[in-house]
């Protein structure tokens, strides 16, 4: 299984665009990159997923570049309700369910 | 449309007690998984189910047992409760068709052994 490298922590200020950035060298042709969003006291959610290039949603988007070993995931004009703990995830999209969290990284908005 | 429903939300159990988490899902999922987290640290994986009647052992699988007789449901067992088990359990779920590869998780059970 692919490791992930993580910020363990970030802050920004609300109404700016957030850039989590995640490192995975050891990524394989299969794995798909897939990050969730974890709030206090609640079990994470799913926000995107990608393999290549750029995705968006009405959450968030991400970016995989050309060599796949990293990939960055941006909130744009974020809110204190952003404040999370965000995990980068790399496995195959179908059929491996053994999936590694890490520690994930804490987001905290400032007012 | 309930989603991942767990059970109880709390319990406090004494050390070689023995006791089942509930985990049941209604959007007919295939996939199903348990995961432990404790303070601080990142899920880590107990056991999944790829579908009824099928398990596998996660990263922490020792001093549980799990079982999957319906797609619905998939009960953690705790066999012998120890302190070291103390944690937020979450049980998750997702469906294997390619539109959607993300897990839905559950509230979680807050697990205390004393």
């Amino acid at each position: 299984l692919a490791k992930t490298t993580q910020p363990i922590s970030m802050d920004s200020y609300e109404g700016q665009e957030v850039n989590i950035t995640c490192s995975h060298n050891n990524i394989a042709t299969n794995d798909y990159i897939t990050w969730y969003q974890q709030f206090p006291s609640q079990g994470p959610r799913f926000i995107i997923q990608g393999y290549k290039t750029k995705v968006t949603n009405e959450v968030a988007s991400l970016f995989i570049p050309a060599d796949r070993k990293s990939s960055t995931l941006s909130l744009p004009r974020v809110s204190l309700s952003d404040t999370a703990v965000y995990y980068c995830l790399v496995g195959e999209k179908f059929g491996n369910e053994k999936l590694t969290f890490g520690t994930g990284t804490r987001l905290t908005i400032i007012p | 449309n309930a989603g991942v429903t767990q059970t109880p939300k709390f319990q406090v159990l004494k050390t070689g007690q023995s006791m089942t988490l509930q985990c049941a899902q209604d959007m007919n999922h295939e996939y199903m998984s348990w995961y432990r987290q404790d303070p601080g640290m990142g899920l880590r994986l107990i056991h999944y189910s790829v579908g009824a009647g099928i398990t596998d052992q996660g990263e922490v699988p020792n001093g549980y047992n799990v079982s999957r007789s319906t797609t619905e449901d998939f009960p953690l067992r705790l066999l012998s409760a120890a302190p070291s088990q103390t944690s937020v359990y979450f049980c998750a779920s997702r469906q294997t068709v390619r539109t959607n590869y993300g897990y839905t998780f559950g509230s979680g059970t807050r697990l205390t052994v004393v």
